[in-house]
């Protein structure tokens, strides 16, 4: 069993949805939770970093980890063209700076 | 936003020669990362470092090398390049837990 289990999608919607994407683990030690976003052919770039359990709101984006189910998921409101993407997953644990990535979900939101 | 570099972005070459991965960062960062991305794949960590003169080789085995003589600085080289070589190599830097990433190397060997 991988450590991170991530829906690779394809995923379409239309602009305007609420987006869900969501991450399974079996580690745990992971303490810090993280979602990236990758346009093609750049580096992901960080979007909502939390520890522990609990909602993280920024903007259009909400985060949300439960460690009792080891499952975390990132929540796009109002989902626009330009929110078409792959989105990472990625987690660690302690003081272990090393990050686990999920296989990203792709992302397309149809204007 | 992150001041992260790394060149070249592309890069085509012949089986054999050695090639250098090119990363910096101005943001004085004390750890620093490569990772391997193939389409459809996670990231795999190939190397870290959590200072000057610290190398570690991470959880996916690479015939590449890295070196941090300095802070900013952390290349990654492979002495002889093959096929199965061909892959992004994404650098990334961080002070806590988040990394914060390049814009990647694309590596194709011929």
């Amino acid at each position: 069993q991988k450590e991170v289990e991530q829906d690779p999608g394809p995923l379409s919607v239309p602009e305007g949805a609420i987006v869900s994407l969501n991450c399974t683990y079996s580690n745990s030690a992971f303490q810090y939770f993280m979602w990236y976003r990758q346009y093609s052919r750049k580096g992901p770039e960080l979007l909502m970093y939390t520890y522990s359990s609990g909602n993280k709101e920024d903007g259009r984006f909400t985060a949300q980890v439960d460690k009792s189910s080891k499952y975390i998921s990132l929540f796009i409101r109002d989902s626009q063209p330009s929110d078409s993407a792959t989105y990472l997953c990625a987690m660690s644990g302690g003081s272990n700076y090393k990050l686990t990535f999920g296989k990203g979900t792709l992302l397309t939101v149809n204007p | 936003e992150a001041d992260i570099y790394q060149t070249p972005r592309y890069l085509v070459i012949g089986t054999g020669k050695k090639i250098t991965l090119e990363c910096s960062q101005t943001m004085g960062h004390d750890k620093m990362y490569w990772y391997q991305q193939d389409p459809g794949m996670e990231l795999h960590l190939i190397h870290y470092s959590y200072g000057v003169n610290s190398t570690e080789k991470g959880d996916l085995s690479s015939e590449s090398t890295v070196s941090r003589i300095r802070t900013e600085h952390f290349p990654l080289t492979l002495e002889s390049a093959r096929p199965s070589h061909t892959s992004q190599y994404l650098c990334a830097s961080s002070i806590t837990g988040e990394l914060f990433f390049g814009e990647g190397s694309r590596l194709t060997v011929l």
